[in-house]
């Protein structure tokens, strides 16, 4: 059964440097996204993708977010100077085609900003 | 605003005993209502969907747009069972999800 693949598992970071996480969605998915859960509290939607641009997006997206499709597979979520607050589990997911909008997510990437 | 409540953030239960995870929404419209499920270390897998009204692991749920409530339930716990559960909710006009806190069953043998 396909799946939305998620890199790296895990990442350490300092705070004020720049994260890529990367994301291969489901290949025929249209829609695709990224969820955040921070430890011990739910999960929580950032932003949506669709035909290339940001189709909504959440208050927490700001501009140290960016969403990117760089080429016709991978995903990636950039976030330009973390901080702290940004440790957290993100996950990507996508949805679409035959799935309908059912949304079918990745094994989330750990980034712990120190 | 929409909004998905988990009241219960734990729930043990004995192996073989009912099991009901609570899952209250607030939404004027009509919602699509899910549960999905994340066991230990693994993603969240969708388990149900209020619209295929089918029963994945012997779980159902039934939306209740009176009560404004999605409650999961199973009449018989295994102990394969015990994860985190999640109640999620999208709307019209939009793609992305709502979810609640989560609830994590424990199923003690």
């Amino acid at each position: 059964e396909p799946e939305v693949t998620q890199t790296p598992s895990h990442q350490v970071t300092q705070m004020g440097q720049e994260v890529i996480l990367r994301c291969v969605p489901i290949s025929n998915h249209l829609y695709f996204y990224w969820y955040r859960q921070i430890l011990g509290q739910k999960v929580e939607f950032l932003v949506s993708f669709y035909n290339n641009e940001i189709s909504e997006k959440s208050e927490i997206f700001d501009d140290q977010f960016s969403v990117e499709r760089p080429d016709g597979s991978n995903f990636t979520l950039k976030i330009r100077s973390t901080k702290l607050e940004d440790s957290a589990m993100y996950f990507c997911a996508s949805s679409g085609g035959h799935s309908g909008n059912t949304i079918y997510f990745g094994e989330g990437s750990w980034l712990t900003v120190v | 605003a929409q909004r998905v409540t988990q009241p219960e953030k734990l729930l043990s239960v004995f192996k073989g005993a009912p099991v009901e995870l609570k899952c209250n929404y607030s939404y004027s419209g009509s919602p699509e209502l899910f549960w999905y499920v994340q066991y230990s270390r693994q993603r969240l897998q969708l388990l149900l969907r209020h619209i295929s009204r089918e029963s994945i692991k012997g779980f159902t749920a039934d939306l209740n747009k009176g009560e404004t409530s999605f409650h999961l339930k199973k009449p018989f716990a295994q102990e394969e069972d015990s994860a985190m559960y999640y109640c999620a909710l999208s709307y019209s006009g939009t793609y992305k999800y709502i979810f609640g806190t989560g609830t994590r069953l424990k199923v003690l043998a």
